[in-house]
């Protein structure tokens, strides 16, 4: 299994602020996911950020809000831009699993944001 | 499009008194349906995947059942350390890979 580490584990921001996530992996994978999970809301794919490309962003995000770099194949960063309260959610990355079940995931612990 | 819907959307049980958490999914051809279980201020881990209606899986206390339009995941006897939530996600045959999750069941085991 993969583990994943990200940080800052939490958060507080003002408004109209930008705060970048970090994510590693202990091992290099293709492909690395970013969620968000609001507050009694499921959680939601941001995008998919490939190592060498750009990410591919899911619908109702795009990339001016939340820029996402992926410089190697162990990390990977998420900006939240331009913070409003409405970004208050835990953010978290993941990666597939490898091996013979890679429909599944592995998760990072999250990064819990709050914006004032 | 897709959905999930996971009942209900907070449980509470007595330790050993034994339950079920459902998960209601419509999808255009299911490849896959996942349970996950989420500990406060952790991310999701993986628990059962279950591919076609009929399938069982089972993990110390836990059974997951599928049919065509549900997934059960029952708790049998289950102890303090079982209070979690959990996540159901449906992949759909031929589209994306990527999983749409439910809400999440949040239980809570008293002692």
């Amino acid at each position: 299994s993969a583990v994943i580490s990200q940080k800052p584990s939490r958060d507080i921001c003002q408004r109209g602020t930008s705060l970048t996530i970090q994510c590693q992996v202990d091992s290099q994978v293709t492909m690395m996911f970013w969620y968000r999970q609001q507050p009694g809301q499921s959680l939601t794919l941001i995008a998919t950020a490939n190592q060498g490309s750009e990410a591919t962003y899911e619908s109702g995000f795009v990339i001016d809000k939340f820029p996402i770099s992926r410089p190697n194949l162990t990390f990977s960063t998420l900006t939240v831009s331009n913070m409003s309260p409405e970004d208050s959610s835990i953010y978290l990355c993941s990666v597939p699993a490898s091996g013979a079940n890679t429909d599944t995931q592995y998760f990072g612990p999250g990064t819990r944001l709050t914006v004032l | 499009e897709d959905q999930v819907t996971q009942s209900p959307e907070a449980l509470r049980l007595q330790e050993g008194e034994s339950s079920s958490l459902n998960c209601s999914y419509t999808v255009s051809g299911l490849r896959g349906l996942f349970w996950y279980r989420q500990d406060p201020g952790k991310g999701p881990e993986f628990l059962f995947t279950l591919y076609s209606a009929g399938e069982e899986k089972e993990k110390e206390r836990l059974k997951a059942t599928l049919t065509k339009k549900e997934s059960f995941l029952h708790i049998t006897a289950p102890k303090p350390e079982d209070s979690a939530t959990y996540l159901c996600a449906v992949q759909k045959k031929g589209g994306s890979y990527i999983p749409t999750f439910g809400r999440g069941t949040s239980l809570i085991v008293h002692p």
